[in-house]
């Protein structure tokens, strides 16, 4: 079983749409998570971290679920540039202590 | 955006030969780490280093090996490629140990034939 485990999509949805991806890990102990975003052929970037309160940017909005080890990011109001792969990372887990990644969950939002 | 570079952007190579990229960081960050990325698979960990000449594996070190004689050069070594080792290759600089924001290169595409 992989230690972080997210469903690829693609998740195809109009503009102004609102979507939601989760995401899953293994390890009970791990201790921070985080989505990062990549574009097409690009660098993967921050895109928030996710705080057991929950936390909210814009119109997006991260939770965390501990007790089923589980990770949501929610996205609001689509716009087409929200168009990238979105990478749940889990911290405190894997190899050496370091962060996991997810392989990824590809939103496609069309016009 | 951070002040990271990687060389070369895009590389052809034949199976058996040896393959140097460098990443190159003008952020003074003491973390640096090289990642591959394939389909289906998150990044995954090849090496980190936490200091000048201070490194060590990660979870899919075989094949590789790594240098780091300068805080700013973070060389990754392909001793032998191999068609296995075709792949996206992202270094990355964090501040601190584990720290949350890892800033990404722009990625290396090497194809091993």
């Amino acid at each position: 079983r992989k230690e972080v485990e997210q469903d690829p999509g693609p998740f195809n949805v109009p503009e102004g749409a609102t979507v939601a991806f989760n995401c899953t890990y293994s390890n009970s102990a791990s201790q921070s998570f985080f989505w990062y975003r990549q574009d097409c052929r690009k660098e993967p970037k921050l895109l928030m971290s996710v705080y057991s309160s929950g936390n909210e940017d814009g119109r997006f909005t991260a939770q965390l679920n501990r007790a089923s080890q589980y990770i949501s990011l929610l996205i609001r109001d689509s716009k087409l540039s929200d168009s990238a792969t979105y990478l749940c990372v889990v911290h405190g887990s894997g190899y050496g202590n370091k962060l996991v990644f997810g392989a990824g969950t590809i939103l496609r939002v069309k016009s | 955006d951070a002040g990271i570079t990687q060389s070369p952007r895009h590389k052809v190579t034949e199976t058996g030969t040896p393959v140097t990229l460098r990443c190159h960081q003008t952020e003074n960050h003491r973390y640096m780490y090289w990642y591959r990325q394939d389909p289906g698979h998150g990044l995954r960990l090849i090496h980190y280093s936490y200091g000048v000449k201070d490194t060590d594996k990660g979870e899919v070190s075989d094949g590789y090996s790594v240098s780091r004689s300068k805080t700013e050069d973070f060389l990754l070594t392909l001793e032998s490629a191999t068609s296995s080792q075709t792949s996206v290759y992202f270094c990355a600089i964090s501040e601190s140990r584990d720290s949350e924001t890892q800033y990404f290169g722009p990625g290396t595409r090497l194809l091993v034939l």
